[in-house]
Formats: structure tokens, C-alpha cells, sequence
């Protein structure tokens, strides 16, 4: 089955931008959409966006004005930029291909991001 | 967007118990809902696909069923290993949406 791997700065000062990359390995199918969720700690999911292998995107309409998500098959990775951080966006990032796609739905470690000065 | 109610929010029981956690969608989803299970610092896992599907690998215990707007996932006998967090997600329609979710204690 693929395997993701999130990574990212761990701490971002706010006002700034957050960059998180989510490494795409491993057999089985490429995938044909990856999503990104985040999760504050002791709190709920929720669902950034999602960009699907040709690239078409949908965002959280929330977040749709900060967040850009990009894919670059070749190097067979997904990314999430946001902007302008605030406390708020600190959480646990996720990176997921093929979400609630039966048994390819895959989901990451996670990447734990903190806004903080 | 579509808002996802999941009830309880959390939930004791004993081993070999019956439990039953449902989640109501606020308009007519179809059978576009899914079942995960999160354990305590780990990612979710995927249970159930489309209302009803099992996820291969796991355990029959679990079920789901519904449509439309009313759906339940059931743990036939309730095992250790089942503590966790469960929640419910939509994906009928952009933006996708989980439900809050229910902490099972066993």
C-alpha cells in the first residue's frame, strides 16, 4: 500500500506562511486524489482541500483565501501552503490519498505544526 | 456545507457489549459516508466505505448501515482493542465534513 509522509517546520510565527510536504511511496496504484485534514489536539477533524492527479483542486471554503495545495508527480509529492498563520491553525496535519476510496484510502503520521511567536 | 451530528459524544461500556453510534447529516448525503477509527495519538483508519462496506482487514464485529441522512456504525461485541475514537465523514459534497466525534471507553 502507498505511503505518505507529512513534514514540515513544526513552529510558525504568525503572520507568516506554513509549508507542509507530503512525500508520495511505495507499490500499488498511484492514487488519484490526496486531501489534507487537520486535527487541534483534543479537538475534531477537518478537511483542508483536496487536488486530484490533474490537478484540480477544491479547498475549504474557510481556508480557500490562505491555502493552496500543488502536486509534482515527479518528484511524487503533495504540498500545502498557508498564509497569514494564526493560533488557530495550530494542530496535527494530515496528508490522505484516495480518502474513503474503500482500501486505498492511506493516511499519514501526521505533522504536529504550532503557531506561536 | 453539509453539517454531520454525531451522537454520542461519548460513550462506557463493557467488553461484549452491543454499541451503536449514529451520525444525521443535515441534508440527504446518499450513501457518501465513511466510519473511521482513531486510536489515541495515532492517524485515523478507515472502517467502513459507503455507508456499508467494510474495509478489508477489518474486523466483521463492525458495521455500518443508512442512507440518506441517518446512518450508524455498530461493534457487535465490543473488544479492548475498540477503545478509540470514532467519526463519521461525508463526502457527498464539497466541502467534506466529519462529525464531532465519540469517545468509546471500554
Amino acid at each position: 500500500q502507498v505511503q505518505l509522509r507529512e513534514s514540515g517546520p513544526g513552529l510558525v510565527k504568525p503572520s507568516e506562511t506554513l509549508s507542509l510536504t507530503c512525500a508520495i511511496s511505495g507499490p500499488s496504484r498511484d492514487g488519484f486524489s490526496w486531501t489534507w485534514i487537520r486535527q487541534p489536539a483534543g479537538k475534531g477533524l477537518e478537511w483542508l482541500g483536496r487536488i486530484y492527479r490533474r490537478g484540480t483542486t477544491s479547498y475549504n471554503p474557510s481556508l480557500r483565501s490562505r491555502l493552496t495545495l500543488s502536486l509534482d508527480m515527479s518528484r511524487n509529492q503533495v504540498s500545502l501552503k498557508m498564509i497569514s498563520v494564526t493560533a488557530a491553525d495550530t494542530a496535527v496535519y494530515y496528508c490522505v490519498t484516495d480518502i474513503l476510496y474503500g482500501d486505498s484510502d492511506s493516511w499519514g503520521l501526521g505533522t504536529r505544526v504550532t503557531v506561536s511567536s | 456545507a453539509i453539517q454531520m451530528t454525531q451522537s454520542p459524544s461519548s460513550l462506557s461500556a463493557s467488553v461484549g457489549d452491543r454499541v451503536t453510534i449514529t451520525c444525521r447529516a443535515s441534508q440527504d448525503i446518499k450513501n457518501d459516508l465513511g466510519w473511521y477509527q482513531q486510536i489515541a495519538g495515532k492517524a485515523p483508519k478507515l472502517l467502513i466505505y459507503a455507508a456499508s462496506n467494510l474495509r478489508t482487514g477489518v474486523p466483521s464485529r463492525f458495521s455500518g448501515n443508512g442512507s440518506g441522512t441517518d446512518f450508524a456504525l455498530t461493534i457487535s461485541s465490543l473488544q479492548p482493542e475498540d477503545l478509540a475514537t470514532y467519526f463519521c465523514l461525508q463526502d457527498f459534497m464539497v466541502p467534506l465534513s466529519f462529525g464531532g466525534g465519540t469517545k468509546v471507553v471500554v
